[in-house]
């Protein structure tokens, strides 16, 4: 059983589109979450962590239910500039600072 | 703020040799860094924890023999791939948190690692 799963995609939306990314966890000892954003054959870049009352970063909201073990990512008039690949992050209680990332889920935005 | 570097950024080379990959925190010092290796289309997964002044810890599944993890200093931890096989073709990356916090965990730039 995977441990972080998200849907890969690719999600291809249009500029000024706004485009939901889920994910599920299967560790119930989960203590922080993240979003991060990974470009082709870079570095994954932190986005923003999730909190369970939610948080906004601009045109980024991110969800967290941890009854659930969810967790979303919403993004808003979507750019050309966002088009990359999203990755849901967990870090389990037990692991240290180790993070265990999902597969991601690809963003395509056009023109 | 602050930067992880790895080197090198890419390395190619014949089945059976070994290859190093250096990790340095350039502004911080970091007690513990994160191996992770990235298969296409796959999710990164951790490899092992480096320990400065202990011996590494490995996840399950990763051969301690083959993959080489000296934490030498506060600023740099090496990861030496052993005999390497085409199989082991990946991005290795590494990453630095600030012992503080895992929201504060810095990523090198990764080192892609292509075994003929």
């Amino acid at each position: 059983r995977k441990e972080v799963e998200q849907d890969p995609g690719p999600f291809n939306v249009p500029e000024g589109a706004t485009v939901a990314f889920n994910c599920t966890y299967s560790n119930s000892a989960s203590q922080s979450f993240f979003w991060y954003r990974q470009d082709c054959r870079k570095e994954p870049k932190l986005l923003m962590s999730v909190y369970s009352s939610g948080n906004e970063d601009g045109r980024f909201t991110a969800q967290l239910n941890r009854a659930s073990q969810y967790i979303s990512l919403l993004i808003r008039d979507s750019k050309l500039s966002d088009s990359a690949t999203y990755l849901c992050v967990v870090n389990w209680a037990y692991s240290g600072y180790a993070l265990n990332f999902g597969k991601g889920t690809s963003l395509l935005v056009t023109p | 703020g602050a930067v992880v570097s790895q080197h090198p950024s890419r390395v190619i080379c014949k089945s059976g040799t070994s290859v190093k990959i250096e990790c340095r925190s350039l502004d911080f010092q970091a007690t513990t860094m994160f191996w992770y290796r990235q298969f296409p289309k796959q999710s990164l997964m951790l490899m092992a924890t480096s320990n400065e002044g202990s011996k590494a810890t490995y996840e399950q599944g990763v051969e301690k023999d083959k993959f080489l993890i000296n934490h030498a200093s506060l600023t740099l931890s090496t990861l030496t791939v052993t005999s390497a096989h085409p199989e082991d073709s990946s991005f290795y990356i590494c990453s630095a948190p600030l012992t503080t916090s895992t929201e504060t965990q810095y990523f090198g730039p990764g080192t892609r690692l292509l075994v003929l």
